[in-house]
């Protein structure tokens, strides 16, 4: 069965960091490409931030309205996968997902239960 | 940006009523679409990919078609279990892009 358990969220002031960390099991974590997705307190989805494989020289991409705050990343001796969010905005408040594309296809095969991240002050 | 464009926004519909929920996206994304289910409460779900596969564990009952910037799920025969929000996804071009949702509830 396929697990992905998300960690790390919660209240934080504007300006500030905070780290995500998904932990995973049931696949072959080392062959997936992840992806973080969030959805916003209007139920919007917005994808995040992707990572892939080894064999793709671990390649990164990010949405542009996280691009130069957050960096996702990865250890696939732990099969988990992490999203390090610095200079959090009050627009970055909304549940966050933890998705895998285990067929390459820039889809969301599989997503964990979610965690939330509220920023305010 | 691709923009998807879902319709109708919300619709009800009876047991056992065939319901169709259409999704436009802003140029033409070469089947590179998905369909996604999210019960209250929960994590979105996968249900089709690449226009009209599915997903594996997915009831026959949804099936997903279209071609160019055309897209449509349909369930052929509404159940209880199927009330939920209905979010397409386009993986063609980063960033990938979802729709803003459909809410389909029991009639």
């Amino acid at each position: 069965e396929v697990q992905l358990v998300e960690t790390g969220g919660g209240l934080v002031q504007p300006g500030k960091s905070l780290k995500l960390t998904c932990a995973t099991s049931g696949f072959t974590f080392s062959n997936a490409w992840m992806h973080w997705v969030r959805q916003s307190p209007e139920k919007q989805l917005e994808w995040v931030a992707q990572i892939k494989a080894k064999s793709n020289n671990f390649a990164t991409y990010y949405a542009e309205s996280v691009k130069g705050r957050f960096t996702i990343s990865r250890d696939d001796s732990k099969s988990s996968v992490y999203l390090q969010m610095n200079s959090l905005k009050e627009e970055d408040t909304a549940i966050y997902y933890c998705t895998c594309d285990i067929l390459w296809a820039y889809y969301f095969d599989y997503w964990g239960q979610g965690v939330m991240v509220t920023v305010s002050s | 940006d691709i923009q998807m464009t879902q319709s109708p926004a919300s619709l009800s519909a009876s047991l056992g009523e065939t319901v169709t929920i259409q999704c436009r996206a802003s140029e033409d994304i070469y089947s590179g679409l998905a369909w996604y289910q999210q019960k209250p409460g929960k994590s979105p779900q996968l249900l089709i990919y690449g226009a009209s596969s599915l997903q594996d564990g997915v009831p026959s009952r949804f099936s997903g078609s279209g071609s160019g910037t055309q897209y449509s799920l349909k369930i052929s025969s509404m159940q209880t279990e199927d009330e939920g929000v209905y979010f397409c996804q386009q993986g063609l071009k980063y960033p990938l892009t979802f729709g803003s949702g459909t809410k389909l509830e029991i009639k």
